[in-house]
């Protein structure tokens, strides 16, 4: 069964605004993991924030992550064209050495 | 480097067909995984591996087999292929030997099960 859920399913906004995603999780984490699938590509890693974390940045990317509430938001700031893809929660379960399961991903558009 | 690299790129198959996807990193990396992604199913674990010579079963191993005999590669093989296995394929690798850190993605292949 698949750890993560990720809300919306599908976000569409104007080129400069905001987009927000979230994760919820079910089990106790080691981690929690963003990432990012251009349409036809491979996965490519965005961000990781650890399970004694609260808050992580990298450039236009701030992820916050709340154990108690097995939940993580994705905030992209100042939305560009080029941001269109699909965003996808990944957590490494505690005690499930080896695996990282994913979430079902938000498909983000971006419109100029 | 070339990061993770697999082979073929889409393939067609008809049922009960036999293939061998592959997957290679120049990374020098331990953990090796497979995944398949399915329309609204996001990416399911598939096998894993944490060094040459283990190898692990994911979340949906059925229908399929690895072995991974050196540190660069890592096949996936179909021993008869069924059109529930139509799906894309993604191979990816990790620095950590635990596979709890960042992974590395290859380009995918895309297979079609007649």
């Amino acid at each position: 069964s698949q750890q993560g859920e990720e809300d919306p399913q599908a976000l569409s906004i104007q080129e400069g605004e905001n987009a927000t995603m979230n994760c919820s999780y079910k089990t106790s984490i080691n981690n929690l993991q963003w990432y990012r699938q251009n349409s036809g590509r491979g996965l490519v890693h965005l961000i990781l924030i650890r399970s004694n974390e609260r808050e992580k940045h990298s450039g236009r990317l701030r992820v916050t992550l709340d154990t108690s509430k097995k939940s993580s938001s994705l905030l992209i700031t100042a939305s560009r064209a080029a941001d269109t893809a699909s965003y996808f929660c990944a957590t490494s379960p505690y005690n499930q050495g080896g695996k990282l399961i994913f979430g079902q991903g938000t498909e983000l558009s971006v419109k100029p | 480097n070339a990061g993770v690299t697999q082979t073929p790129k889409f393939q067609v198959l008809k049922t009960g067909q036999s293939m061998t996807l592959q997957c290679a990193q120049d990374m020098n990396h331990e953990y090796m995984s497979w995944y398949r992604q399915d329309p609204g199913m996001g990416l399911r674990l598939i096998h894993y591996s944490v060094g040459a010579g283990i190898t692990d079963q994911g979340e949906v191993p059925n229908g399929y087999n690895v072995s991974r005999s050196t540190t660069e590669d890592f096949p996936l093989r179909l021993l008869s292929a069924a059109p529930s296995q139509t799906s894309v394929y993604f191979c990816a690798s990790s620095y950590s030997t635990s596979g709890r850190e960042t992974q590395y993605f290859g380009p995918g292949t895309r297979l079609l099960v007649l």
